[in-house]
């Protein structure tokens, strides 16, 4: 049962353009959510997170949009740049108890030259 | 400060048998997460631990069990193994349980049962 849906699966992006990434979600529980960054062979790391009460929030390039009512959020990759080649994870963690990370299925983002 | 770190980095197993992965959690850290991510798609939820007891588990059968040492190092057991139980194996640990507790990952261990 995924309960998070992420698209696109894969992106092309030209350097210096605006990569977009979007994902829902069904359970109003989710109360906290990470995005990450994971490259080849290597764990996913924290890059930016929101809490619902929030609507965007923005930490240098990159910014997330939350929209609480949709159930749906994204990632904005402004200005994108080859090093930022990587696959894209959005998740959601319920609140209270334990921390439970549900993961995307994953965006590989390519940002060509 | 040292980071997660994991090991081994690779393994391979047949059919039936048994694995131990283990995890060294970063300075400072009481939680243990482990995931599995399966090629292509997102880490799934294992089991977490907290000061050295199980608090949290997700969709996976008893035959995933794991422990958590005084030190907040973890291991993750798996016994009978499956030709689907091939996939990289994530532990992740963070200063505490709350919500916003940032979660730091290992670069994991890839397990390939033939």
């Amino acid at each position: 049962q995924q309960q998070v849906k992420q698209s696109p699966q894969s992106l092309i992006v030209q350097k210096g353009g605006i990569s977009i990434i979007n994902c829902a979600y069904e359970n109003t529980a989710f109360d906290y959510f990470p995005w990450y960054q994971q490259f080849p062979g290597k764990g996913p790391a924290l890059l930016i997170a929101i809490r619902p009460d929030v609507s965007e929030k923005k930490e240098g390039r990159f910014t997330i949009s939350f929209n609480k009512s949709a159930k749906q959020f994204s990632l904005h990759i402004m200005d994108s740049q080859p090093g930022d080649s990587a696959t894209y994870f959005c998740a959601a963690t319920p609140s209270g108890g334990y921390q439970k990370v549900t993961f995307g299925t994953g965006t590989k983002l390519q940002v060509i030259p | 400060e040292t980071g997660v770190t994991q090991s081994p980095t690779h393994l391979i197993k047949t059919r039936g048998q048994q694995v131990t992965l283990r995890c060294s959690s970063q300075s400072g850290h009481n939680t243990v997460s482990w995931y599995q991510q399966a090629l292509g798609q997102g880490p799934q939820f294992i089991f977490q631990y907290y000061r050295e007891e199980e608090n949290g588990r997700g969709n996976f059968p008893p035959r995933f069990s794991g422990l958590q040492f005084p030190n907040y190092s973890s291991e993750l057991n798996v016994n009978a193994l499956e030709l689907d139980d091939s996939a990289l194996y994530l532990c992740a640990s963070s200063g505490g349980q709350g919500l916003n507790e940032k979660l730091f990952f290992g670069s994991g261990t890839q397990l390939s049962v033939l």
